[in-house]
């Protein structure tokens, strides 16, 4: 199964300021998505990100806010921009195959202040 | 939507007590997974159950599913202090064209088992 590393663990920022989330596959894959999971709350997918295309936003997260990189087979960045308190959450990244187990990273706890 | 629905939302047993939980969900499936959560960190994969299988087992768990109800049970039997984490259900997202979109999951349940 998938190894995935991501990264950072955690971070504490100010609003306004916008953080960068990278993760990392140790294979080849050909999605990956990102996940919010808001305090105590479950997950819910923000985005599918496609080596080579624009990635596929689900409703209510836009490009401008979560604009997400996927420069080969391997990688994929989250960058949460312009931050409130409200972004405060878990960010997740996973990949898997359609019906097939997901395989999850560690997740960055973000707490904005 | 929420596509999974999970109950009850928290849980609290001794332990060497089972602990069951229920899912719910509203349109067709392929299959139904089932994951833990330590402590907010990732999630971890515990069982898939195809839409053609009624019951699974992986050691100390054991789910169901019932296809004509729409809902799933997640079974942990002797349960340990290391198994307080949340748990959730999850359904493949297919998209129009094949291929994988992601998951939906259930609301979760957290379950704490008690020395």
């Amino acid at each position: 199964s998938a190894v995935i590393s991501q990264k950072p663990s955690r971070d504490i920022c100010q609003r306004g300021t916008s953080l960068t989330i990278q993760c990392q596959v140790d294979s080849q894959v050909t999605m990956m998505f990102w996940y919010r999971q808001q305090p105590g709350q479950s997950l819910t997918l923000i985005a599918t990100a496609n080596q080579g295309s624009e990635a596929t936003y689900e409703s209510g997260f836009v490009i401008d806010k979560f604009p997400i990189s996927r420069p080969n087979l391997t990688f994929s960045t989250l960058t949460v921009s312009n931050m409130s308190p409200e972004d405060s959450s878990i960010y997740l990244c996973s990949v898997g195959s359609l019906n097939q187990p997901q395989h999850f990273g560690d997740g960055t706890r973000l707490s904005i202040l | 939507s929420q596509q999974g629905e999970e109950d009850p939302q928290a849980l609290s047993i001794q332990e060497g007590e089972n602990a069951t939980m229920n899912c719910s969900y509203k349109t067709s499936i392929n299959n139904l997974q089932w994951y833990r959560q330590n402590s907010g960190r990732g999630l971890v994969h515990l069982i898939l159950i195809r839409s053609n299988e009624r019951e699974k087992h992986s050691g100390r768990l054991r789910v169901t599913l019932d296809t004509s109800k729409k809902s799933s049970s997640l079974l942990i039997t002797a349960s340990r202090a290391a198994d307080t984490a949340s748990y959730f259900c999850a359904t493949p997202r297919a998209r129009s064209g094949g291929g994988a979109d992601g998951l939906t999951f259930g609301k979760g349940t957290h379950l704490i088992i008690q020395p």
